[in-house]
């Protein structure tokens, strides 16, 4: 199973809402990491879990809270977001962590929009 | 800061022929240097990877080569189809840092 799953597919919240995207690998693979990317533009990377553990946050406002309850699952928290978060948000895991050394498969995606 | 350009935006090309396409990047040494194909609405499939000691790789009519002297990737796409339309991201490693280009938007003439 090469797949990466990402529920919800499409997700509309308003700027005081709480709610959660989930991802989901069955690969045994050790990396997993969130993008976001905005129409046009190049995915941009948020979040990378390595091995469970949080390894590169870029500078990521706390408005979104990743957790890795385990090594297959991958939540991003969203708490307080802007209209200008509205974006395709990626999910993708490789079998290491290492800056592209191993590709990287990405899930179809959560289309968020914030009203 | 580190910058990659992909040629252009989009790039049209008739079918059959080989479509080039091209990476470039400036105040960054990349170790690893990969090629996504993205759809519309989807996430990207990884094509190709090539590594800073490599100039060349393939994969049945697809062709990366990486120039760290010129910090160019050139990806080709022999006897190109309809199919292959799409948008083709590079994307730059090393270290703790990953960077994706914007893309070339690639339509297949038939």
């Amino acid at each position: 199973d090469t797949e990466v799953t990402q529920t919800p597919k499409h997700l509309v919240m308003g700027m005081t809402n709480k709610k959660s995207l989930k991802c989901e690998q069955h690969m045994g693979h050790r990396a997993m990491y969130w993008y976001k990317q905005k129409a046009k533009k190049p995915p941009e990377l948020m979040f990378v879990y390595s091995y469970e553990k949080l390894s590169i946050n870029e500078s990521v406002p706390s408005r979104f809270s990743p957790e890795c309850p385990n090594s297959s699952l991958l939540n991003l928290h969203l708490h307080a977001l802007q209209p200008e978060d509205s974006a395709l948000y990626l999910c993708a895991s490789s079998q290491e962590a290492a800056s592209l050394s191993y590709e990287q498969y990405f899930g179809p995606g959560t289309r968020l929009t914030v009203t | 800061s580190q910058k990659i350009e992909q040629n252009s935006e989009a790039l049209n090309i008739q079918e059959g022929k080989t479509a080039t396409l091209t990476c470039n990047y400036t105040n960054y040494s990349p170790a690893y240097l990969q090629w996504y194909r993205q759809d519309p609405g989807r996430g990207p499939v990884f094509l190709l990877l090539i590594r800073e000691n490599e100039k060349e790789k393939r994969k049945e009519r697809l062709k990366v080569t990486f120039d760290t002297t010129l910090k160019q990737s050139l990806f080709h796409i022999t006897a190109s189809q309809p199919a292959d339309s799409a948008t083709y991201l590079c994307a730059l490693g090393r270290d703790d840092k990953i960077i994706f280009g914007k893309g070339t938007r690639l339509h297949i003439l038939p």
